[in-house]
C-alpha cells in the first residue's frame, strides 16, 4: 500500500508567478485535501476535493485552485505569488469524507523571493 | 469545530510513560475527538481518535474524561523517535466536511 506522495519536494519562485504542486493520493482514497502551514504554525485548510468535486474550502483568495482527477490524484494552483505564499504545503488523503484518519504526505516545501 | 487548548511543550525521559492533555470544554455530542503528530520534516500522521471511550493502539492510548470536555493522549514507553508536535483536533462526525483545523499543537520533547 502506498502512502501520499507529493511533488516537487522542494521550490522556488518568484513573486507574481504561477506554481502547480501534485499530489498522489493513497491507494483506495477519494478525498484529498490541501493544507498550507507556514513555520510554527499548525497546517492551515485550504480546500477538499471529493470525487473531483470541490467539497469545501477554508479562508483562502481565489488564486488558490484545484483540481481532482478521476484517479483521485489532485493538484493546487496558486496564481500571482506573494511573499507570503511561502510555506509547506501538505496534501493529505482519506477514503471518504469525514472517514476516519487522513494519510499526510511529506509535503512540497514552497519559497517565493 | 469546536477548539481545543494544549501546553505549548512538554519534556519526557526516555521509556517513560507520556500524557499529553487536551481541554475541549465546548464539545459537542457528535464531535470525534482525533490526535496527529507531525515530525520534524515530515506531514501530520495519524495517532488515534474516539468518541466516548477510551481507545487503544499500536501507537498509544487515548482516555476520554466522563464529561467529554478534556481528554489525554498516552504514549505508554516514549523514544527518542516520538520527538514531534502533537495535535488535538475535533471532528464533527455528521460533518459534509473533512477538513482538520490544527491549533498549535504540544512539542514533545524527549530526552535519552
Amino acid at each position: 500500500e502506498t502512502g501520499v506522495t507529493q511533488s516537487p519536494t522542494h521550490l522556488i519562485k518568484t513573486r507574481g508567478q504561477q506554481v502547480t504542486l501534485r499530489c498522489s493520493s493513497q491507494s483506495g482514497h477519494n478525498t484529498v485535501s490541501w493544507y498550507q502551514q507556514a513555520l510554527g504554525q499548525g497546517p492551515q485548510f485550504i480546500f477538499q476535493y471529493y470525487r473531483e468535486e470541490e467539497n469545501g474550502r477554508g479562508n483562502f483568495p481565489p488564486r488558490f485552485s484545484g483540481l481532482q482527477f478521476p484517479n483521485y490524484s489532485s493538484e493546487l494552483n496558486v496564481n500571482a505569488l506573494e511573499l507570503d505564499d511561502s510555506a509547506l504545503y501538505l496534501c493529505a488523503s482519506s477514503p471518504g469524507v469525514g472517514a476516519g484518519g487522513y494519510t499526510f504526505g511529506s509535503g512540497t516545501r514552497l519559497t517565493v523571493v | 469545530d469546536a477548539k481545543t487548548t494544549q501546553p505549548n511543550s512538554m519534556e519526557s525521559n526516555e521509556e517513560e510513560p507520556v500524557h499529553l492533555p487536551c481541554n475541549h470544554s465546548t464539545i459537542s455530542g457528535t464531535d470525534y475527538i482525533h490526535w496527529y503528530r507531525q515530525l520534524p520534516s515530515q506531514g501530520p500522521e495519524y495517532v488515534i481518535h474516539g468518541l466516548t471511550s477510551n481507545v487503544n493502539n499500536r501507537m498509544a492510548s487515548l482516555a476520554i474524561a466522563e464529561d467529554r470536555k478534556s481528554s489525554t493522549l498516552i504514549l505508554h514507553r516514549a523514544t527518542l523517535r516520538d520527538a514531534a508536535v502533537y495535535y488535538c483536533i475535533l471532528r464533527d462526525v455528521g460533518g459534509s466536511q473533512g477538513n482538520l483545523i490544527f491549533g498549535k499543537g504540544t512539542k514533545l520533547s524527549v530526552k535519552p
